[in-house]
């Protein structure tokens, strides 16, 4: 199974900062790499696909880019929603499989 | 609007069986296939399975081979997981989730299933 592993599991930042995620597979995925965000009981949510797509609705302060076996979530500038859970996933080898997670805290 | 409707909350005995259902609405049913996703505190999101709703073909996370069965029912639109010979560390939130090309673009809203005597 490829492994995701993301850093920092927590992070608290400021409203305007910019805040990077990373992920980095156990192998190259080749780009197939999406990112989530997941708020307090609610389903995930589609932000990125494919490395560096944005989902249809998703605000362009979100970008992701990456190659390899190394990716990157970056919001440009923070905003208060922002807050949650953020999810890295592969779908280039079966399983499927997921990242642990990113807190994400507003200061 | 596409719409993924799971069913309700479920309290079950251990080594009892349990079968969830996502009813989906807003798009051509056989048009995507199906996935189903365990999150749980400890082990975070994991992916159990794939269901092709056209031919009802189906692949499996071996993690959760025997434990989880994907079906679909065509003609209400409905995937359907069952969990079998259920233990404590079955309890969890199950999601269904329908596949555009290489990612999960519509979730259902989740159903936590606890397992407990």
């Amino acid at each position: 199974d490829i492994q995701m592993t993301q850093s920092p599991s927590l992070l608290s930042a400021s409203v305007g900062d910019r805040v990077t995620i990373n992920c980095k597979a156990s192998q190259n995925i080749n780009k197939y790499l999406n990112w989530y965000q997941q708020k307090l009981g609610e389903a995930p949510k589609l932000l990125i696909y494919n490395t560096n797509n944005l989902q249809t609705g998703i605000p362009s302060r979100f970008s992701g880019s990456g190659s390899g076996t190394d990716y990157t979530l970056t919001i440009s500038s923070l905003q208060p929603e922002d807050f949650g859970t953020y999810f890295c996933f592969q779908h280039n080898s079966w399983p499927l499989t997921f990242g642990s997670g990113t807190k994400l805290e507003i200061k | 609007q596409v719409q993924l409707q799971q069913s309700g909350a479920e309290l079950v005995k251990p080594g009892t069986s349990v079968k969830l259902s996502c009813k989906a609405s807003g798009y051509t049913f056989t048009s995507n296939h199906m996935n189903w996703i365990k999150q749980t505190t400890g082990q975070g999101l994991e992916w159990i399975g794939i269901i092709n709703p056209g031919s009802g073909g189906t692949s499996y996370n071996v993690k959760f081979k025997g434990k989880a069965t994907l079906t679909v029912d065509k003609s209400s639109s409905t995937a359907f997981m069952q969990l079998s010979s259920l233990t404590p560390e079955d309890s969890a939130v199950y999601y269904c989730a329908r596949i555009n090309q290489r990612y999960f673009d519509y979730w259902g809203q989740g159903v936590m299933v606890t397992v407990s005597s």
